[in-house]
């Protein structure tokens, strides 16, 4: 079955920090890879999404930028963390009739 | 322009009662998905229902039902016989394309609480 793994849990950086976060997908080969942010209470926004290792398309011009080194994994990064990027941040991958979501980070930039 | 709107920031529902929850999206590509799906305060993406655009029959999951409105362009979610374990945020959600090219995309969400 296919499974997503996505860590840390839970992260406090302060501003100007970098950033890496981590997503892997297994069970499934070449699979479509999303980052999503969604602010407290908030939707989910579309940040970065994969069709391909090193394929990444951009869809909010920020401080943040996303790498797909391998088919099965996609990370996201910051060379300096704002305080605007607190957040929680989901990696998903989709199928044709669903898309799987990891556990999720909670970013806090102090 | 948004591709999926959700109208309703909140909604209140009396516990057995049934609730609509709204959406509309906006795409030109033919062969397109919509998916709904419960975000309960934990925070994890808990999938309920999917329609394909080319599907004749509204989809159905238990309690679950998707009304599929395609020249409205909507994509109602019902949820019936409301239980208080239903109270969470709701997100309407959009596949474009699909194979090799696919990009999902999320509403602003709706926060349901039903009421004992």
């Amino acid at each position: 079955s296919q499974t997503i793994h996505q860590w840390p849990a839970t992260l406090v950086q302060p501003v100007g920090s970098p950033l890496s976060l981590e997503c892997t997908v297994e069970g499934t080969s070449n699979p479509n890879l999303y980052w999503y942010r969604q602010a407290a209470g908030r939707g989910l926004q579309l940040l970065f999404y994969s069709v391909g290792i090193g394929q990444i398309s951009s869809e909010v011009p920020q401080n943040l930028s996303a790498s797909r080194p391998q088919d099965r994994q996609f990370i996201l990064s910051s060379k300096k963390l704002l305080l605007s990027d607190s957040g929680f941040y989901l990696c998903a991958w989709s199928a044709v009739t669903e898309a799987f979501f990891g556990q999720g980070t909670r970013l806090t930039v102090v | 322009a948004q591709k999926i709107t959700q109208t309703q920031p909140g909604m209140f529902v009396q516990e057995k009662e049934a609730v609509t929850l709204d959406c509309t999206y906006d795409t030109s590509d033919p062969s397109y998905g919509l998916f709904w799906y419960k975000q309960p305060s934990s925070g994890e993406m808990i999938f309920l229902i999917y329609q394909g655009s080319y599907d004749q029959q509204n989809a159905t999951e238990g309690r679950y039902s998707l009304n599929f409105q395609k020249a409205r362009k909507s994509a109602n979610l019902v949820i019936s016989a409301s239980q208080l374990g239903d109270s969470a945020m709701y997100f309407c959600a959009m596949r474009e394309g699909r194979g090799g090219y696919q990009k999902v995309t999320f509403g602003t969400g709706t926060k349901l609480q039903v009421i004992p």
